[in-house]
């Protein structure tokens, strides 16, 4: 079936780092895909998405690109900050229509000042 | 951007008591709404997909007469927990999209429920 693995958190690092996050995919089609993060306490909140391969999203100094020859989604921030410190979800959706979202298990990100 | 509101945010209520959870989309039509369920520091579970006027679709493993949803228009879905026990205790997010599979759900902010 459908699936995204993230790499396992918690990830710690100190202010001004670079930062990655790794996501890879298994599906049968070409699903969209998606970064959500969760701050203490709320919601998910869409970071950045890419819809076909190649395609690079990017938002609030977050990136990613869609890889379909590595079926990866890997998110990228070259400079983090203390305000960064959330739980990170990779995920993907397929089948018009449905629009289910699968999600990874989350990585928690804290970084220091 | 889209915003979906959910209602209320805390509850602690006793044990045996239905707790009763709304989902709002406030600036656009949600033809789709999910509720998910969350443990401490987990994923999050899907429990059901609605979509306006039909029955919710639930996942497997999910109590239909325990959770009770309604999605009675394009900007409400409602979540019910039915005689809700300790067990029952949990994060519950729900989310709203169009049908699109290549457009982003947007979420609520998500209900702490504890039940005692």
């Amino acid at each position: 079936g459908d699936s995204v693995t993230q790499m396992e958190g918690p990830v710690t690092l100190s202010e001004e780092a670079f930062l990655t996050i790794n996501c890879t995919y298994t599906a049968t089609g070409y699903p969209s895909l998606f970064w959500y993060v969760q701050y203490p306490g709320e919601g998910l909140q869409l970071l950045l998405k890419a819809t076909k391969a190649d395609d690079k999203g990017s938002n609030k100094g977050f990136e990613a690109t869609y890889r379909k020859e590595t079926t990866s989604f890997h998110l990228e921030k070259g400079s983090v900050q203390v305000s960064d410190s959330a739980v990170y979800f990779c995920a993907l959706s397929l089948g018009e229509g449905a629009q289910k979202l699968v999600f990874g298990q989350g990585t928690r990100l804290t970084i220091n000042p | 951007g889209a915003v979906v509101s959910q209602h209320p945010s805390r509850v602690i209520c006793k044990s045996g008591t239905s707790v009763k959870i709304e989902c709002r989309s406030l600036d656009f039509q949600a033809t789709t709404m999910f509720w998910y369920r969350q443990f401490p520091k987990q994923s999050l579970m899907l429990m059901a997909t609605s979509n306006e006027g039909s029955k919710a679709t639930y996942e497997q493993g999910v109590e239909k007469d325990k959770f009770l949803i309604n999605h009675a228009s394009l900007t409400l879905s409602t979540l019910t927990v039915t005689s809700a026990h300790p067990e029952d205790s949990s994060f519950y997010i729900c989310s709203a999209g169009i049908g699109k599979s290549n457009q982003p759900q947007h979420f609520g902010d998500g209900t702490r429920l504890s039940i005692l």
